[in-house]
């Protein structure tokens, strides 16, 4: 849906560095989703917030990911020191309630390529 | 915990044929829901459908429909007189709830639908 920003499109790193991923939710929603597909699998839930909470994050990698959703401005999912394995697209996900029950608003993704 | 199974990785058809994409789910929550979303060569996923566990009735909309049957967990997509542009890949999702809150989309692997002249 195009109401969910997420910038940049594509995105090389090199190993080692980090990576920002930027979601805008759809206005008016405060509840945010971001999930990873990797090649050739389908997507995978990494962790929900609202803002200024993380609410869920049992799909997030233990170390070198974290992601919030400040008062202001976008929910950022970040990855310290990229490997290759990273190399995925990041799909968020917003939604105006609590629960996912209407349809999953989202953004067109970033494709993290990690070289 | 919660899975969901579209056994067909690949499917190839000749344009206008009919295809029906599987899809097979496990929950224990008696409330869920059930997602249909396309994906495109061009990578953005196409919200389909969303259907929720108490209503079973079939769905048309246009060369799409659906067919939710509880007893077989299952939830199959047909698309009537394929088209090239219908090409892409096809994901089946379940709604499960999580513990502090909110819920999560548990997708199935993917169905890539190839549709030929």
């Amino acid at each position: 849906n195009a109401g969910v920003m997420q910038n940049p499109r594509h995105l090389v790193r090199r190993r080692g560095q980090e990576a920002r991923l930027r979601c805008s939710p759809m206005k008016g929603h405060s509840h945010v989703y971001w999930y990873r597909q990797l090649p050739e699998e389908g997507l995978k839930f990494m962790v929900y917030l609202q803002k200024e909470n993380i609410i869920d994050e049992s799909g997030m990698p233990k170390e070198r990911f974290s992601a919030e959703f400040p008062k202001e401005g976008p929910s950022i999912l970040r990855i310290q020191q990229v490997v290759r394995g990273d190399s995925a697209a990041y799909f968020c996900a917003s939604s105006p309630l609590r629960v996912l029950w209407t349809e999953a608003f989202f953004g067109q993704g970033t494709r993290l390529t990690v070289v | 915990a919660q899975k969901v199974t579209q056994a067909q990785t690949e499917i190839s058809v000749v344009e206008k044929e009919d295809v029906t994409l599987d899809c097979v789910y496990e929950t224990r929550d008696t409330t869920y829901y059930l997602f249909w979303y396309k994906q495109p060569p061009s990578g953005e996923l196409v919200f389909l459908i969303r259907r929720n566990s108490f209503d079973e009735q079939n769905e048309i909309s246009g060369r799409y429909s659906w067919n939710f049957q509880k007893s077989t967990s299952s939830f199959n997509f047909t698309i009537t007189a394929s088209q090239v542009v219908d090409s892409a890949v096809y994901f089946c999702a379940l709604s499960e709830a999580l513990t502090g809150g909110g819920n999560k989309l548990t997708f199935g692997t993917g169905t890539q639908l190839k549709v030929e002249l």
